[in-house]
């Protein structure tokens, strides 16, 4: 079976001081792991994804595969951070089928 | 296009009683997807399209639950006999679909359909 844990429901933190959104994770195989966005009123979106080693609005996560974690982190958060984050794994079922186990997300409060 | 496009955005219906949710991907997207959030949840899998291929019904809670899907277009969520535990936003997606499986892919989501069961 494969679980996505995010322990924080709400997360809220001063313009400008650095965040961590933790993600933790359950999975046997190699997992594809990503972070989706939510913004007031907008639709989900894909934030990023391990596989691209990329930082996007400032944001980057790390896979540790020793602590089954992809904590997403930015130095110093802006207003327009606030949003509600969801981490994603992305895991092989067999037989050719994978799903996308999304956690319960975490919601992001940037207090000017 | 436009991106993912759902409707009804909003659908209140009585216990019991059959509802139908559509989704129009973005043209050309093969893998289509169906997921559920409960209030205070997080994304459920429902039901996975991919091409011509047989859908993967894994995610599906019950046999109420079923969709179908219009070649690589439209597809429609179904309902039967709706139940109180089944109001939820109803949240699909599509993508690329060109590796064969979606491991790796982006997602790109509709607005979701907001169902409540009285």
């Amino acid at each position: 079976a494969q679980r996505v844990t995010q322990p924080e429901k709400l997360l809220s933190v001063f313009k400008g001081a650095p965040v961590e959104l933790k993600c933790n994770y359950s999975y046997s195989g190699s997992p594809e792991l990503f972070w989706y966005v939510q913004y007031s009123r907008q639709r989900l979106q894909l934030l990023l994804r391990h596989i691209s080693r990329e930082s996007i609005k400032g944001f980057t996560a790390d896979l540790n595969k020793g602590e089954t974690s992809f904590h997403l982190k930015k130095p110093f958060a802006q207003e327009e951070d606030s949003a509600m984050y969801y981490c994603a794994l992305s895991g092989h079922l067999g037989a050719g089928s994978y799903q996308l186990t999304f956690g319960k997300g975490t919601k992001l409060s940037v207090i000017p | 296009g436009a991106g993912v496009s759902q409707s009804p955005s909003n659908k209140v219906t009585e216990k019991g009683k059959d509802v139908e949710l559509r989704c129009d991907p973005i043209s050309g997207h093969t893998a289509l997807y169906w997921y559920r959030q409960r209030l205070g949840q997080g994304l459920e899998f429902l039901i996975y399209f991919q091409g011509n291929s047989a859908p993967d019904k894994s995610g599906l809670p019950s046999d109420r639950f079923s969709a179908e899907r219009t070649g690589e277009s439209v597809s429609t969520l179904t309902i039967q006999r709706t139940q109180q535990e089944d109001s939820a936003v109803y949240l699909c997606a599509s993508s690329f679909g060109t590796s064969g499986s979606w491991v790796g892919e982006t997602q790109y989501f509709g607005p979701g359909t907001r169902l409540l069961v009285l």
